[in-house]
């Protein structure tokens, strides 16, 4: 039982680059989300996901972009790499019934650091 | 704007020494309101889902409440392995059920 599995665990990147963070999931959840985690500030909403084919912005998503063609996959895309996308990326995923929001499944993170 | 507020920041007990750790939220609607914990290095793990004010759940040596404004996460003579962060989120009401916002977090630490 995978659970959540992020690659890669870690990355460094230079300015300007771009690059994707896999999330792949093996629970049949219809939610995913992508946060990120700095020192002192919490895990932020980056975007997130009710269903395949659905997708939507949450409390920081620029310079970030989002699909999600199949339920397991949840590819998050950094378009141009900048200093202030260094941080702890995390991906999510919890499953919905009548009404009733289940707690997330986290995967382990990937520590992105951009030079 | 929607916010939710951890204290303390940190919180270092001795082992059996009881205490509380509290969250406070500033939200148009809750839909629910959810307490992790999360070990250096790895993602956060749910501890529990709170819905309407008066509720109460319990895992172990935690106990976690919901009032109106705020939910307490109370941890009974704890043991050093309950060392961690703990993590509050809320699910907003007018938004789906993946748009949850998380707080800061309190460091605790449980000395032998």
């Amino acid at each position: 039982n995978a659970g959540v599995t992020q690659t890669p665990k870690f990355q460094v990147l230079k300015t300007g680059q771009s690059m994707t963070l896999q999330c792949a999931q093996d629970m049949n959840h219809e939610y995913m989300s992508w946060y990120r985690q700095d020192p002192g500030m919490g895990l932020r909403l980056i975007h997130y996901s009710v269903g395949a084919g659905i997708t939507d912005q949450g409390e920081v998503p620029n310079g970030y972009n989002v699909s999600r063609s199949t339920t397991e996959d949840f590819p998050l895309r950094l378009l141009s790499a900048a200093p202030s996308q260094t941080s702890v990326y995390f991906c999510a995923s919890s499953r919905q019934e009548d009404g009733t929001n289940y707690g997330y499944t986290f995967g382990s993170g990937t520590r992105l650091t951009v030079v | 704007e929607d916010q939710v507020t951890q204290s303390p920041e940190a919180l270092r007990l001795q082992e059996g020494e009881s205490s509380s750790l509290n969250c406070s939220y500033t939200v148009s609607g809750l839909r629910g309101l959810f307490w992790y914990r999360q070990d250096p290095g790895k993602g956060p793990e749910f501890l529990f889902t709170l819905y309407s004010a008066g509720e109460e759940k319990e895992k172990e040596r935690l106990k976690a409440t919901l009032t109106k404004k705020e939910s307490f996460l109370h941890i009974t003579a704890p043991k050093p392995e309950d060392s961690a962060t703990y993590l509050c989120a809320v699910r907003l009401s007018y938004s789906s059920a993946s748009k949850i916002i998380f707080g800061s977090g309190t460091r605790l630490s449980i000395r032998p």
